[in-house]
């Protein structure tokens, strides 16, 4: 199972909005909406930011959406603040109870 | 609240086994899968595996196939994750999660170090 193709990094000023991209197969993201998103500040563990393609747990703010296209998912960061500068982490589901992260996405915010 | 908390750090011997701990609390252990998910340093994530606490089934990434083995002990609401024939590529910190068709919440990691 390959790791699904994140850009390494994007960037964006305090209040602009970014899209990171997420792209596999129709073996995985195509084929399920599984597609959930987390954030990874450095040091930390990962937090569960959008689950179901594009379902936000209690607690995460409105400024993070999630979308699917195809065999491309996306997670769209509106109005960037300083504490959305993080290392981004897409995963779905690919049958037989397996899984496949993404490569990781910087977010850096200017 | 739910919380899963991990063993601490290893350091271990190429050629050796590590067992990492996750143990569980703030809701019923067997009635969600839990993953396990590694992390080499700088690199991104990398899925491991899924034990269902209930039955104790397995499902391993291909990677993993002969060399990894998930238990769970239901008295206590743990599950372990052990990983055999280390070798200095699987230096990383090894993390639980709670499954759902997402994972929520993380363990808080175990660093593994493999060095002669």
């Amino acid at each position: 199972q390959s790791a699904l193709t994140q850009p390494r990094s994007v960037s964006g000023s305090p209040g602009q909005s970014v899209t990171i991209s997420c792209t596999g197969t129709s073996s995985d993201v195509g084929g399920y909406n599984y597609v959930s998103w987390y954030q990874q500040h450095p040091g930390k563990a990962p937090k569960l930011m959008i689950y179901d393609v594009s379902k936000r747990p209690s607690g995460v703010p409105d400024r993070f959406s999630g979308s699917k296209s195809g065999n491309t998912a996306s997670l769209t960061i509106s109005g960037l603040q300083a504490e959305d500068e993080a290392d981004y982490y897409c995963c779905s589901y690919a049958g037989s109870y397996a899984y496949v992260f993404g490569t990781g996405t910087k977010v850096t915010v200017l | 609240q739910v919380q899963l908390v991990q063993s601490g750090a290893e350091v271990k011997k190429p050629g050796a086994s590590v067992k990492v701990s996750c143990k569980a609390s703030g809701y019923t252990f067997t009635s969600y899968y839990m993953h396990w998910v590694r992390q080499a340093p700088g690199q991104g994530l990398e899925w491991m595996g899924i034990i269902n606490p209930s039955g104790g089934s397995t499902s391993y990434a291909q990677k993993f196939q002969g060399r990894v083995t998930m238990t769970r002990d239901t008295s206590t609401s743990t599950v372990y994750m052990e990983l055999s024939s280390l070798r200095s590529e699987d230096t990383a910190v090894y993390y639980c999660a709670r499954a759902k068709n997402w994972f929520d919440p993380w363990g808080q990691g175990t660093l593994v170090t493999v060095s002669s």
